[in-house]
């Protein structure tokens, strides 16, 4: 199976500071047709979760451009340019290459 | 609008048996691949099993195979997962989770555009 490491674990942010999270993959996410096979999600607090990236860079529909996704093969970021209240949560990512799919830790964003 | 209900949760005993449901809408059901993916209490999100559109494909996680079974019925516009010999480590919320299609114009199913709210289960005795 295809293990996901998120770093860090915690990340405190001042609103309208940048944050960024790393993720890597334990094999290659890269497919031949050029894509990352990898994907981030945000489970704000109490909710269910929601796509914010696919595709490693392509932000879901209604996803503010403040989000960005980036990176190839096992090494991704995401990263927010100017945090703002509402993106506080937990975001995970996960590699969509092969089943099991599977999920990082989750990091969990918090406004200091 | 795109929606999907767990239910048929609840508390178990441990071995005991249970069966979720998903109830889908404002979709055509028939054309999305479905998943299940489950959160233990204050833990992370594990993928548990995924169901392709018309069910030729099916795979499960490691940790349920062989005592979870997915299943859909198109003509219902729902998803199953039943569940037997059921342990306290797969006390969760189980959420259903609708497969994409396309992500930026380009054909890719390996994530999930649209989630459940989640239905509960306890095993416990």
């Amino acid at each position: 199976d295809i293990v996901m490491t998120q770093s860090p674990l915690s990340l405190p942010v001042t609103p309208g500071e940048p944050a960024s999270i790393s993720c890597r993959s334990s094999q290659s996410l890269l497919h031949s047709n050029g894509n990352n096979y990898m994907d981030w999600y945000l489970q704000k607090p109490g909710q269910s979760p929601q796509l914010v990236i696919c595709l490693g860079s392509i932000r879901a529909s209604g996803v503010p451009d403040r989000f960005s996704g980036g990176g190839s093969a096992t090494d991704f970021t995401l990263k927010i340019s100017r945090v703002e209240a509402e993106d506080v949560g937990v975001y995970y990512c996960m590699q969509g290459l092969q089943a099991p799919y599977t999920f990082g830790q989750g990091t969990k964003l918090e406004i200091k | 609008e795109v929606q999907l209900v767990e239910s048929g949760g609840g508390l178990v005993n441990p071995g005991g048996s249970l069966r979720l449901s998903c109830a889908a809408s404002g979709f055509t059901f028939s054309e999305y691949s479905i998943h299940w993916v489950r959160q233990a209490p204050g833990k992370g999100l594990e993928w548990v099993s995924l169901i392709s559109s018309r069910g030729g494909h099916i795979y499960y996680a490691d940790s349920v195979k062989g005592r979870f079974t997915i299943s859909r019925d198109n003509a219902r516009n729902s998803l199953y997962l039943q569940m037997s010999s059921l342990r306290a480590e797969d006390t969760a919320v189980y959420y259903c989770a609708r497969g994409g299609q396309y992500c930026g114009g380009d054909c890719y199913s390996g994530y999930f555009d649209y989630w459940g709210q989640g239905t509960l289960v306890t095993v416990s005795s």
